[in-house]
């Protein structure tokens, strides 16, 4: 049973476009949903994280937008850059650990 | 100063042996884990152990098992290694959330 589905599983989008990536979980007792970014040859690294009491947070570029009734997640990337291109992992954090989703390979064309 | 480093990065080895993969981390964090990511680039938790206690994800197979020799430590020990183990393990570490994850380790087994 897969407790984080993400979508989509792979994304084009042009220079100084938007990127979004979407996530859903179904254990209402994950109380943290971290993103991470992961390139070629390394270990996926925390990008942006959220808490379940905040609908929305932005770090530069980052935002992950949380709707907590619907039980989705969501991370935007405003004027995407070619250095974004890498693969993204959503996570939900319970009492067992980190649950990934199974990633999205984003490619951001010059 | 690497935060948590694993060794080796790359590892070949015949079916049916036994081999070993290392894990330090200078966070001075508490829980410590393995992770499994398959060809399909999903992650996997295998193992969180905490100095006192040890949660095995119950998919993996025994052979697998993990030694933590001080609270900085967590090795990953395989035995009777399997084509199907093959995929790059993690080692990560958290202080409670956040996770921060080693570079990898890529296991071929030929």
């Amino acid at each position: 049973q897969q407790q984080v589905k993400q979508s989509p599983q792979s994304l084009i989008v042009q220079k100084g476009g938007i990127s979004i990536i979407n996530c859903a979980y179904e254990n209402t007792a994950f109380d943290y949903f971290p993103w991470y970014q992961q390139f070629p040859g390394k270990g996926p690294a925390l990008l942006i994280a959220i808490r379940p009491d905040v609908s929305e947070k932005k770090e530069g570029r980052f935002t992950i937008s949380f709707n907590k009734s619907a039980k989705q997640f969501s991370l935007h990337i405003m004027d995407s850059q070619p250095g974004d291109s890498a693969t993204y992992f959503c996570a939900a954090e319970g009492a067992d650990g980190l649950t990934f989703g199974k990633g999205t390979h984003l490619i951001i064309q010059p | 100063d690497t935060a948590v480093s694993q060794t080796p990065k790359y590892l070949v080895t015949q079916m049916g042996n036994d081999k070993s993969i290392k894990c330090e981390q200078n966070l001075g964090h508490d829980t410590m884990y393995w992770y499994k990511q398959d060809s399909k680039k999903f992650l996997k938790i295998m193992f969180s152990y905490n100095n006192k206690e040890l949660i095995i994800n119950e998919t993996v197979p025994n052979r697998f098992s993990p030694k933590s020799p001080d609270k900085a430590h967590l090795n990953l020990h395989i035995n009777s290694l399997e084509l199907g183990d093959s995929a790059v393990y993690f080692c990560a570490s958290s202080p409670g959330t956040g996770y921060t994850f080693g570079s990898g380790t890529r296991l071929t087994v030929v």
